[in-house]
């Protein structure tokens, strides 16, 4: 088994503000994903990153930025935070990219803008 | 292109009732099919998975069987429990972009089942 943590819990920013939030796997997956989460409009992604050194744009990328720093981690940033803006971001991470593999999920961070 | 609709937002059930979440797609070819769950406070997580017409998925009491005459993949639990209480998200994966794990996800179905 394994287990996907994710940095901070709450996450609570200024309109404008550049934030990071971070997420670890203990898998040895190979791929991760950054999703967020809105209420009633199910998950989007955002970036993913199919091996260690790849890095690729889903469908929500604008405003966003992200690194895969190592295989076990890969950050999201905010680059200017909306305001008024409230989701949750999942990680998520599946052993690779083809096959339809199982993805696991992180408990989320949870954002809000004031 | 490819799109998934779940029908219902919120179900409301008793304990034992019989569960049915509509989820239909939009999507060429033979996609696959999952369901997750998502528990209070935690990520989603895996239920199951169809991959052909007919195809039935199941998992902790859960299934659905793959239509693609209906382009359907409805949800089914015979008897409820409080513990069942999550949102079910449908997805689907597409084979027409190389049978990768790049889902689309459905807007999510809230279950309470009142004890």
């Amino acid at each position: 088994g394994g287990i996907i943590t994710q940095t901070p819990k709450f996450l609570i920013g200024q309109e404008g503000q550049k934030l990071t939030l971070k997420c670890q796997q203990n898998f040895n997956h190979d791929t991760m994903y950054w999703y967020r989460q809105d209420s009633g409009k199910g998950l989007r992604l955002i970036y993913y990153s199919i091996t260690e050194n790849d890095l690729q744009k889903g469908d929500l990328s604008e405003g966003y930025d992200a690194s895969r720093e190592k295989k076990s981690s890969f950050s999201l940033t905010v680059t200017s935070a909306q305001k008024n803006e409230m989701a949750v971001f999942l990680c998520a991470s599946s052993i690779n990219w083809g096959g339809y593999a199982e993805q696991f999920f992180g408990p989320g961070t949870r954002l809000t803008v004031l | 292109g490819d799109s998934v609709t779940q029908t219902e937002g919120q179900v409301a059930l008793s304990e034992e009732d019989f569960l049915t979440i509509h989820c239909n797609y939009s999507a060429s070819g033979y996609p696959a099919l999952f369901w997750y769950v998502q528990y209070p406070g935690e990520g989603p997580q895996f239920l199951f998975r169809a991959s052909r017409d007919k195809e039935k998925g199941s998992s902790r009491g859960f299934e659905a069987t793959y239509n693609k005459e209906t382009t359907s993949f409805h949800l089914q639990k015979a008897s409820v429990q409080e513990s069942d209480s999550a949102v079910y998200y449908c997805a689907l994966g597409d084979p027409a972009t190389g049978g990768n794990n790049k889902l689309t996800f459905g807007q999510g179905t809230v279950l309470s089942v009142i004890p």
